[in-house]
């Protein structure tokens, strides 16, 4: 699975955009990209995933670059409850045992 | 909304003793997992489980650690003989499958503490 790259942390102001950016430079064409959360040591979250179009939910939406290169998580309207650690997550479609990695993630604080 | 449940919240043992982290997945859910976390660490995943066998299993997943669905609905991990870096939260998992569109459900976690 391709490594992805995320900044360690990130403020934001509540009821602002969160702008949540991920590097995976290294991704082939049968890896989809995924987002879960972690909030305060509870069990992670799924959020969102794609593989090249850009995707919405009731959560978030996820904006995939054309070279699928990178991609951000966008958070339309960030709450206090949003605080968290989002992880970015690349794994391949199929042949896998269903495993996430995950890394060190970005928290993300958001401020009143 | 289904959810997993993982019992005990908190469980403390003295090193060597062995314990049983016990894990409750979604009904219709085929696909299982252990992740643990020490703390400040990230999340790591320790083992998966399909059709009562390991699909696959991490490094850390050594011989003192075990898995079983016991009875089609409680999944379990077992440490034979703890040890003091056995100490984290331990996550288990479920999902229906392992393709894409198949997200894995994380229940809330069991503190386990190594004395």
């Amino acid at each position: 699975d391709a490594k992805t790259t995320q900044p360690p942390s990130m403020d934001c102001a509540e009821g602002r955009a969160a702008n949540l950016p991920c590097n995976h430079s290294t991704i082939s064409g049968n890896e989809y990209v995924y987002w879960y959360r972690q909030i305060h040591s509870q069990g992670p979250q799924y959020i969102i995933h794609g593989l090249k179009n850009n995707e919405t939910n009731e959560m978030a939406s996820l904006i995939i670059t054309e070279d699928r290169k990178s991609s951000t998580l966008i958070l339309p309207h960030a709450t206090l409850r949003d605080t968290a650690v989002y992880y970015c997550i690349v794994r391949v479609a199929s042949g896998n045992t269903g495993k996430l990695i995950f890394g060190q993630g970005t928290t993300l604080q958001v401020k009143p | 909304e289904p959810e997993v449940t993982q019992t005990p919240s908190h469980q403390v043992t003295q090193m060597g003793q062995e314990v049983i982290l016990r894990c409750v997945p979604i009904s219709n859910h085929l696909y299982f997992y252990w992740y643990r976390q020490i703390l400040g660490q990230k999340v790591e995943f320790l083992v998966s489980f399909y059709n009562n066998e390991i699909s696959e299993k991490s490094e850390i997943f050594d011989d003192q650690f075990s898995v079983e669905r016991p009875d089609g609905s409680n999944f379990t991990l077992k440490i034979r003989s703890t040890k003091l870096e056995d100490s984290a939260m331990y996550f288990c998992a479920s999902s229906v499958g392992r393709g894409p569109f198949n997200e894995q459900f994380f229940g809330p976690g069991t503190r386990l503490t190594v004395l």
